[in-house]
Order: C-alpha cells, then structure tokens, then sequence
C-alpha cells in the first residue's frame, strides 16, 4: 500500500518562507505532485517532481529524493492567499493504471 | 490548462433517492478518470478509478452497488450515489490525466458539494 505523511497544521507569518515536508512509502513510484487547495474548493496544481532535486516556480518550489521517500514544498514571500491545505499526492502504478495517492494535507495560516 | 468541467456543483437530495454526478474533460481525452470523496477537513480519498468501456476498479471498503460508475466515453465518466443517506454527504471530485500524457498532472473538476438530507 501507499503511505505518506505530512503536518496536519502550520502557521507562518507574512512575508515569511515555510517549508511543508512530506515523506511516503510506495511501489511503483511515477512522481509525486503538490496541490493547492482552499475551503470547498477542488485542488489547484502546484508542481510535479519525477527526478531528484529541486523545481523552482515562481515563489513555490518543491523538492525531491526518490532515495529517501521525501520532498518539500517551499514557499516564499508568503501573501495571505496562500493560507490554504496543501496536499502532497505521490502518483504510482496500480494494476494497469496510474493512481494518484494524496497525504492527509497541511494547513497552512498566514498571520499579518 | 486542461479542463474538467464537474457538474452539479451542488446537490440536495432526501433520503432514499439517487444523485448523479458528471465528470467530462473538455480539450482532452481520458481512459481513466478518476472519483474521490472528501470529507470536512479531511483529505481527498480515492474511491474508483473509472475506465471506458470498461468495468470501474473500485478501492477497498467502496461499495460498487451503491457508487455506480459509467465511463461510456474517452470524455465523460458519471458517477451515481444510489439510496443516498445522510452520510453520503461529502464533497466528490473527479479528476482526469490526458490520456497522451500519462505521467503529467491531474485536472480536477470543480467538485459536488452533496447534501442528503
């Protein structure tokens, strides 16, 4: 089975970095994505990483080491916006298909 | 972006009735589409992956008989709650991969706020 593990809650202040962490366990591992997502809303694409390293998009960078089952978001310049559940997704092999497999999501506050 | 349209976005239904739910990508095609539930600050859980023309793959502790899905073509995938109860109620979204482009994000539709009351 899949397991992946993130914060439940973080709180940060604006203008601050923060760095949510995600770490999983899986088999047939094909990459693993971050999403946005706001109350009542569906989820918004935020990065995708496949190889190791770093990606680097705007304020919003993710990080991966396939090695170590880990990766990160980073969030920069943090904007009151940006308070929001931030879900990792690790995507993988399941019978013939690609599965998409989310972590239980980070919320993230943003104080003034 | 690609684009998933999900409709309805809202639902309220009694007791004992059914819902359905669409899911289409719009400038794409997908085989596989797929449904979760979420509920209130929970994550999104995978209930079936939908394949067209083909039998939906149902996760474990998912009832098929309950959660009807048709994936009739490369376009649409429904989903149906037959019986609805109140603990059906839950936020339902479909997502949907570019079938020529497997490794690359998932689009999700707006999502289904259902309500059974």
């Amino acid at each position: 089975g899949q397991n992946i593990d993130q914060p439940t809650e973080m709180t940060a202040t604006e203008g601050a970095i923060v760095q949510i962490n995600c770490t999983y366990q899986t088999s047939g591992f094909n990459g693993l994505f971050w999403y946005q997502q706001h109350a009542g809303e569906a989820p918004t694409f935020l990065s995708y990483n496949v190889l190791d390293g770093l990606e680097e998009k705007g304020r919003f960078s993710s990080f991966l080491s396939r090695s170590k089952g880990y990766s990160y978001l980073l969030l920069k310049e943090l904007q009151m916006k940006d308070s929001a559940s931030y879900l990792c997704a690790v995507l993988h092999h399941s019978g013939s298909a690609r599965q998409l497999t989310f972590g239980s999501g980070t919320q993230l506050t943003v104080l003034p | 972006g690609a684009v998933v349209s999900q409709h309805p976005s809202r639902v309220i239904c009694k007791s004992g009735t059914s819902v359905k739910i669409e899911c289409r990508s719009l400038d794409f095609q997908a085989t596989t589409m797929f449904w979760y539930r979420q509920f209130p600050k929970q994550s999104l859980m995978l209930m079936a992956t939908s394949n067209e023309g083909s039998k939906a793959t149902y996760e474990q502790g998912v009832e098929k008989d309950k959660f009807l899905i048709n994936h009739a073509s490369l376009t649409l995938s429904t989903l149906t709650v037959t019986s609805a109860h109140p603990e059906d109620s839950s936020f339902y979204i479909c997502s949907a991969r570019d079938s020529g482009q497997p490794n690359t994000e998932a689009f999700f539709g707006q999502g289904t706020r259902l309500t059974v009351v």
